[in-house]
């Protein structure tokens, strides 16, 4: 079966410092991952998405994450944070079984930018 | 614009009474999905339909109900059945088959009076 574990439930950066978001999947196939964001009171916005392709993929307002297979890891990284970034992260794997589009979400990482 | 509408975005239930919240999508995806969002647990699936007239339970279902008659709407009834049904409520769409990303509405709210 597919899960996904999120490291830490908070994380705290000042603004202009690095921010990591770490995610550990386990999957019997290769995995397709995502990352998600979510601001208060709304929905999910799709920050990238992973599908076998390039190990390092690029998304939305200077976001990237990296595909470890040796350790099944999917860390979400950013050079320099905002104000704007802080929200919750969620990290997100493609559940396998036919033509079905199940994910599985991990319980999220709730990110603060101290000024 | 597409996207999709969830309304009303705050909502409160009496006890015994059921209540629908409603979810529209013009992305004319085929794949629509319910989820519950609770602090601390991520996002579990209520419901989830691949086409019209066709919909499968998802892993907490109980005291649930949807229909899906029409390609653009996938409204989910919160029954009395269901004893805690405070929460935060989600609806999403994609693309059919497997790896697809979801596109996600902004949340409907139900508080119990």
């Amino acid at each position: 079966a597919q899960s996904v574990t999120q490291l830490d439930s908070h994380v705290s950066v000042s603004e202009g410092t690095p921010v990591l978001l770490r995610c550990n999947y386990s999957s019997s196939y290769s995995p397709s991952l995502f990352w998600y964001v979510q601001h208060p009171n709304k929905g999910l916005q799709l920050l990238l998405k992973y599908t076998s392709a390039a190990t390092l993929v690029k998304g939305i307002n200077g976001f990237e994450a990296e595909f470890k297979k040796s350790e099944t890891s999917f860390h979400l990284t950013k050079p320099s944070a905002h104000m704007s970034d802080a929200a919750e992260y969620f990290c997100v794997v493609s559940a396998v079984g036919g033509a079905t589009n199940k994910l599985i979400f991990g319980t999220g990482t709730l990110l603060a930018v101290q000024p | 614009d597409g996207g999709i509408t969830q309304s009303p975005k705050y909502l409160f239930r009496k006890e015994g009474q059921n209540v629908t919240l409603s979810c529209e999508q013009n992305l004319n995806h085929d794949a629509m999905y319910w989820y519950r969002q609770d602090p601390g647990q991520g996002l579990r699936l209520i419901y989830y339909s691949q086409i019209v007239n066709d919909f499968q339970k998802g892993d907490i279902a109980e005291g649930y109900s949807v229909s899906r008659e029409k390609k653009e709407s996938f409204p989910l009834t919160v029954t009395s059945a269901q004893k805690n049904p405070t929460a935060f409520y989600l609806c999403a769409s994609s693309l059919s088959g497997g790896n697809q990303p979801q596109h996600f509405g902004d949340g409907t709210r139900l508080s119990i009076l």
